[in-house]
This record gives structure tokens, sequence and C-alpha cells, in this order.
């Protein structure tokens, strides 16, 4: 089983619609998650961070859920700029020693 | 935007020569990071490093060898490149604050072409 496993998509929707991602990830010890955001050959880059309680950035709304060891990101109100590639991310400290793990990426194309 | 910065950022090489790719970094955090790239498998960890040579594999490490001689530098070394090394290569790096791993930053990558 793969550390963390992502929909590869695409997730081809119109402007204004609301799309949810979901990522699963293995390792019950890991300690931080993140969401991140990668434009076509471009390098990846911070969307947002992923607290337990859930926390939201505008448009965008992302959960941890432990006990089932899933993270979601929920877009609303979705815009053409929004098109990219969403990649989930979990940290986790193997041995005192911090490891990155990334999911292979969810593309979500949004359409006029 | 983090200090980190990926040389060369292309590199067209033969088979079988080998090939060094830098990652630089200004912002002294402890861990660091090579992925690859490709179509289909996202981004794979080849090597990392938490701290002056300390290093260990990742998942595609076969082929690859690293070192950190220094906090700021990481080096990546294609022993003898294959054509299955052509990738998109990322390096990473991040910190520990209070317990709590922070987010990656990345480089711009480098694109590498084995011919």
């Amino acid at each position: 089983r793969k550390e963390v496993e992502q929909d590869p998509g695409p997730f081809n929707v119109p402007e204004g619609a609301t799309v949810a991602f979901n990522c699963t990830y293995s390792n019950s010890a890991s300690q931080s998650f993140f969401w991140y955001r990668q434009d076509c050959r471009k390098e990846p880059k911070l969307l947002m961070s992923v607290y337990s309680s859930g926390n939201e950035d505008g448009r965008f709304t992302a959960q941890l859920n432990r006990a089932s060891q899933y993270i979601s990101l929920l877009i609303r109100d979705s815009k053409l700029s929004d098109s990219a590639t969403y990649l989930c991310v979990v940290s986790t400290s193997t041995g005192g020693y911090q490891k990155v793990t990334f999911g292979t990426g969810t593309k979500l194309q949004v359409i006029p | 935007d983090a200090g980190i910065t990926q040389s060369p950022r292309h590199k067209v090489t033969e088979t079988g020569t080998p090939v060094t790719l830098r990652c630089h970094q200004t912002e002294n955090h402890r861990y660091m990071y090579w992925y690859r790239q490709d179509p289909g498998h996202g981004l794979r960890l080849i090597h990392y490093s938490y701290g002056v040579k300390d290093t260990d594999k990742g998942e595609v490490s076969d082929g690859y060898s690293v070192s950190r001689s220094k906090t700021e530098d990481f080096l990546l070394t294609l022993e003898s490149a294959t054509s299955s090394q052509t990738s998109v290569y990322f390096c990473a790096i991040s910190e520990t604050r209070q317990g709590w791993n922070t987010e990656a930053f990345f480089g711009q990558g480098t694109r590498l072409t084995v011919v």
C-alpha cells in the first residue's frame, strides 16, 4: 500500500462549482499534513496546512480525520485559475527524523 | 519565496556519464530532499538528509548517491546516467519548529534528459 494515496483525476468541473479531493495515508504516526498546488512544469507550492480542527482560507477548506487517516480539500466557487494539480503531503517523524511524502496528485481542470 | 536554488535548470547528457545536480539553500533548514517527478508517478523521494553528512535512502534511490558536506548544499549524483533517469528533479527543504514539522519549500526543478 502506498504511504499516501490520491485519486489522480482529472476532475473536470465548471466555473463556480464546488469540488472536493480526498487523500488517505497509511502511517498513523504521521504528524503534519499539507495541500500543495502544482502548475504545469512548475514546482509545487504550499496551498495550505491541514489542522485537526479543520481550517479555511477563503474558498479553500481543509479537513483532517486522524481516526480514518484521511485528509480532504474543498474548493468552493471554482475559478479558471484553480486549474492545477493538487498534491496531498504527509510529514512523519521517523526515528527522530522528518520524512515528507507526497501523493501522486489530483488534476483539476475548471471549464468556462 | 524560500531561498532555495537548483543548478543546472536544464541538462542533456549521454548515457553512461556521471551527472551531479546541486541544491543550495539560504534558510538554514535541517532537512533537505531530492525528488524526481514523472508522469503517472508523482513526486518520488530519491534521498533525503537530516543534517550535515546524515543522509538516507528514499523509495527510488538505486543509481543515485547524495552528499551533504555543509548545511546549505545537497548534491545528487547519477553515477552512470541511464535513459530511465530522464526526469524532472526537485529539491526541497523543511524544518521542525517546536516539535512540529513545517511545510517543505521547493526549488524550481532541474529538467534532465539522458540520451
